[in-house]
């Protein structure tokens, strides 16, 4: 049972290019949430998921896009990076409700 | 709309001390109130919560409190260890406010134990 796993660890990009970022879950969650985590700024929600085949924008969606094709997984997409998207991205999930999250162990971001 | 307040930091404390970290909150219904813990490079991690009013949240020796009144959930342990240095994270979810409600966090606080 790995709880919720985040894809990759690390990456730098260059100003314009895309990625992917990927999540996955292994307890049957049905929420699954995307952040970033800025110095002084806590967390941020980026776009969310209340379940297969649906996402919803969250606090700070601009410049991301996500898709839940599957139940596990939670994908979180950068078309054109900037460097103001240099951040620590972090996925969590929760069974029925925002109540209790679990979160993976984040992936840093530079954007240079 | 919802909002979590943290005290400013950092904290740094020795071994053994008391710690006190406040949070105030803003919310539009009844919200559960929630403090997650964030070692050194690790994800959050849910630390203790509380529902209602009056509800005390308790976990690994720290202890919160619903205050209604005051609208405060301020995080407490009587002697804090090297091993808690970590971000603290005060939250809260509205559920009332529909079924897409979130959790809204706190800035966070950066606590330091030295030995």
């Amino acid at each position: 049972n790995a709880g919720v796993t985040q894809t990759p660890k690390f990456r730098v990009l260059k100003t314009g290019q895309s990625m992917t970022l990927l999540c996955a879950q292994d307890m049957n969650h049905e929420y699954m949430y995307w952040y970033r985590q800025d110095p002084g700024m806590g967390l941020r929600l980026i776009h969310y998921s209340v379940g297969e085949g649906t996402t919803a924008k969250g606090e700070v969606p601009d410049g991301y896009n996500v898709s839940r094709l599957k139940k596990q997984n939670f994908l979180l997409g950068l078309e054109s990076a900037a460097p103001s998207q240099t951040s620590v991205y972090f996925c969590a999930s929760s069974p029925h409700s925002p109540y209790e999250q679990y979160f993976g162990p984040g992936t840093r971001l530079t954007v240079t | 709309g919802d909002s979590v307040t943290q005290m400013e930091g950092p904290v740094t404390l020795s071994e053994e001390a008391f710690l006190t970290i406040n949070c105030t909150y803003t919310a539009t219904g009844y919200p559960s109130l929630f403090w997650y813990v964030q070692y050194p490079g690790e994800g959050l991690q849910l630390l203790l919560k509380a529902t209602k009013a009056d509800d005390k949240g308790s976990n690994k020796g720290f202890e919160a409190t619903y205050r209604k009144e005051t609208t405060s959930f301020h995080l407490e342990k009587g002697s804090v260890q090297v091993s808690d240095s970590a971000v603290y994270f005060c939250a809260l979810v509205d559920l009332y406010t529909g079924a897409n409600s979130k959790l809204t966090f706190g800035k966070g606080i950066t606590l330091s134990v030295r030995p």
